[in-house]
């Protein structure tokens, strides 16, 4: 089975644009959850959807939204960028929704966004 | 409150030593205790979880020891290797009521060949 995949990897913006990030789960995976990851503050849970809907959210301005599609596939959306925002920003994927327990996450390799 | 400490912040150990990790978390409602390892570049894979019903877990050279009245957990590797060297999350869930995985930190180890 093909990991969690997100597109792009890499990605210079410059203070006030906007981003979209894409994330792909594992096949049959139906949650999906974001989190920025910076070296001081390490994983910082952002919001996990789940069947299209969002179950839950991290404390994130509301410049940060997402959504889920039919197929499972989230996009995150960053607007009005800071240089704050400057992180790798990591999504999860998990075969049953967030609230079960014991359930494991896979992540994917993350992309790297530099604000400038 | 939903926090969890992870200290240290980085460790240096000799190739064949035990490093040690610990965490600490205030929730008492958190029942399941992972850990993560991430190398440079990737995202954090999962190494070894725990539930709260019991105090040890190992697997291979990783070891988790839980306690519960302590509020503590902590990761050993025993005979580290520097293939280790990596960066270790702790972990702690919610299963009931809002949920979300709330990871320490991050202890950045060195293994010295």
């Amino acid at each position: 089975k093909a990991g969690v995949t997100q597109t792009p990897r890499y990605l210079i913006k410059t203070r006030g644009q906007q981003v979209t990030l894409s994330c792909s789960p594992i096949s049959g995976h139906r949650s999906v959850s974001w989190y920025q990851q910076t070296p001081g503050q390490g994983l910082q849970f952002l919001f996990e959807y789940f069947s299209e809907t969002q179950r839950n959210k991290g404390n994130f301005p509301g410049r940060f939204s997402g959504r889920q599609f039919s197929n499972s596939r989230s996009e995150m959306n960053v607007s009005t960028l800071e240089l704050g925002d400057s992180a790798l920003y990591l999504c999860a994927s998990s075969l049953k929704g967030a609230h079960l327990s014991y359930n494991e996450q896979f992540f994917g390799p993350g992309t790297r966004l530099t604000v400038l | 409150q939903q926090q969890v400490k992870q200290s240290p912040q980085s460790l240096i150990v000799q190739k064949g030593g035990i490093s040690i990790i610990n965490c600490a978390y205030e929730n008492t409602a958190f029942d399941y205790f992972p850990w993560y390892q991430q190398f440079p570049g990737k995202g954090p894979a999962l190494l070894i979880a725990i539930r709260p019903d019991v105090s040890e877990k190992k697997e291979g050279r990783f070891t988790i020891s839980f306690n519960k009245s302590a509020k503590q957990f902590s990761l050993h590797i025993m005979d580290s290797q520097p293939g280790d060297s990596a960066t270790y999350f702790c972990a702690a869930t919610l299963s009931s009521g809002t949920y979300k995985y709330i990871f320490g930190t991050g202890t950045r180890l060195k293994v010295l060949a």
